[in-house]
């Protein structure tokens, strides 16, 4: 079945650096754009960073653009987030997220809409 | 950027009662409205793509309607497991990929 499973989250002062990772398995994750998405406590969702196919095309949120790095690895099946220059505002449960492929009709398409998710990892910025 | 908003915030209703969640995008964006549930501790979950389109595995008592800005989630008859957040989110104007604010479902 497919699994996500993210890592490398913890506390972190601001200005720090984080890495995520994110292992998947049960799915030709190179098939697959995936996404990260966070969600700070109490609060609702936010879309982090999308990465391409063979990792190509990234895109970022404005609130990240130019501090954290969206990368793959096909031959390992795993995804990551570089985050630095880390904000007290960053401290959320980081998901990744697999975009979805429907089919229908014998013929499939890929989406942008997220059909598996990992457990998430926490990341707390604080001093 | 495309800005969504849920109606209500939160509700309160009881087991077998039909429930209807709203959401509005600040510009038209066809159909590419999702809905998602959340559980408490837990990542969010695919019910409905496309607008009215039931994931694979989602229960056939949800569904999803609307176009251009105005969309609606319901419920047809509440389970107790369906007492969860639920969140729109858009995906035509997108990077970014908006999420509304939520709603949360609670027993009455």
């Amino acid at each position: 079945q497919v699994q996500l499973v993210e890592s490398g989250g913890g506390v972190v002062q601001p200005g720090r650096s984080l890495r995520l990772s994110c292992a998947t398995s049960g799915f030709a994750f190179s098939s697959f754009v995936m996404h990260w998405v966070r969600q700070a406590p109490g609060k609702g969702l936010e879309w982090v960073a999308v990465i391409g196919y063979d990792g190509s095309n990234k895109n970022y949120a404005d609130f990240v653009r130019g501090r954290f790095t969206i990368a793959r690895d096909n031959s390992k099946n795993t995804l990551s987030l570089q985050m630095n220059s880390l904000r007290v505002e960053d401290t959320a449960v980081y998901y990744c997220a697999r975009a979805a492929v429907h089919c229908s009709g014998g013929s499939c398409y890929g989406d942008d809409n997220f059909d598996n998710w990992g457990q998430g990892t926490m990341v707390t910025v604080s001093s | 950027d495309i800005q969504m908003t849920q109606s209500p915030s939160s509700l309160s209703a009881s087991v077998g009662d039909r429930v209807t969640i709203t959401c509005r995008a600040s510009q038209t964006i066809y159909t590419y409205l999702n809905w998602y549930q959340q559980k408490p501790g837990k990542a969010p979950k695919l019910l409905i793509y496309a607008a009215s389109s039931l994931q694979s595995g989602a229960p056939s008592r949800f569904s999803g309607s609307g176009s251009g800005t105005d969309f609606t989630l319901t419920i047809s008859s509440l389970q107790p497991e369906d007492f969860a957040t639920y969140y729109c989110q858009q995906s035509y104007n997108a990077p970014p990929y908006s999420f509304g604010q939520g709603t949360k479902l609670e027993i009455k």
